[in-house]
C-alpha cells in the first residue's frame, strides 16, 4: 500500500501523560500536513510542513503540541500532558508540490490515529 | 461568521434523486475550494476539485458563485453509495497570510432504498 499511513491507529491513555503519533506520506510528497478531528466536525488545521520546514504552525492548539518532520519524509505530532479535551482524531495528509500554493492541491489523508485521554 | 459554513443534515433522499448542498464562505479572497467525501469513520478522500466554470464527474456537478461567495455540490440518481459525509474546502488567498486549508463541518446524506 503506497498511500499515507499512520501510526499508531488508536491510542488511550491517561490525563497527564504524552503521547506521539506518526505519519509517513506518500513517498513523492513534499508537503505533509495534520488535522484535528472531532465528532460532527470537519478536520481542523493544525499546521503543515514543506519537506522539514515547518511553514505554519499558528493554528497548533497550545504550546502542548508540537510537531517535527527532522529528514523531510515521517513527520511526529506530539502532545504533551494531555487533557480530556485532546480526545479527538488526528489526521495526517500529504500533497505533492504541484507549483501552486500549499492546500492548493489535492490532499491524500491518512487513516487517522483515534486518541481516548481517560 | 464562521470562515466555512455547511448545513449538517442530514439530508434524507430515497434513490435516484437529486440533492444538493452549499457551502458558504467568508473570505472573498479564496483561491480554491474543493468537495472531499468521509465515510463513516474513515479518512476523507477527495471528491472533486471545483474549478470557476463550473465542472461535472458523472452525477456529480460542482459549482462556484464568487459573487455570492459559495459553492455547490450537485449529486443526480443517488446511489445507496453515496450515503457519506460531504466536507467542503476552502483555501485562502495570499491576503490570508497562511495558506490553510479550511474545512466545513460537513453535511450528512442518507440515501435510502
Amino acid at each position: 500500500d503506497t498511500g499515507v499511513s499512520q501510526d499508531p491507529r488508536h491510542k488511550i491513555t491517561k490525563r497527564g501523560q504524552n503521547v506521539t503519533f506518526r505519519c509517513d506520506p506518500i513517498s513523492e510528497h513534499n508537503r505533509l500536513y495534520w488535522y484535528r478531528q472531532t465528532l460532527g466536525q470537519g478536520p481542523e488545521f493544525l499546521t503543515y510542513f514543506q519537506n522539514e520546514a515547518q511553514l505554519e504552525k499558528s493554528r497548533l492548539l497550545s504550546d502542548r503540541f508540537s510537531a517535527e518532520r527532522p529528514k523531510g519524509s515521517f513527520s511526529t505530532l506530539e502532545i504533551q500532558r494531555t487533557e480530556q479535551g485532546d480526545s479527538a482524531m488526528y489526521l495526517c495528509a500529504s500533497s505533492p508540490e504541484g507549483g501552486g500554493l500549499a492546500g492548493q492541491e489535492t490532499q491524500y489523508f491518512g487513516p487517522g490515529t483515534r486518541l481516548l485521554v481517560l | 461568521r464562521k470562515e466555512v459554513e455547511q448545513d449538517p443534515g442530514p439530508f434524507n433522499v430515497p434513490e435516484g434523486a437529486t440533492v444538493a448542498f452549499n457551502c458558504t464562505y467568508s473570505n472573498s479572497a479564496s483561491q480554491s475550494f474543493f468537495w472531499y467525501r468521509q465515510d463513516c469513520r474513515k479518512e476523507p478522500k477527495l471528491l472533486m476539485s471545483v474549478y470557476s466554470s463550473g465542472n461535472e464527474d458523472g452525477r456529480f456537478t460542482a459549482q462556484l458563485n464568487r459573487a455570492s461567495q459559495y459553492i455547490s455540490l450537485l449529486i443526480r440518481d443517488s446511489k445507496l453509495s453515496d450515503s457519506a459525509t460531504y466536507l467542503c474546502v476552502v483555501n485562502p488567498g495570499p491576503s490570508g497570510g497562511s495558506y490553510i486549508p479550511t474545512f466545513g463541518r460537513g453535511t450528512s446524506l442518507i440515501v435510502h432504498p
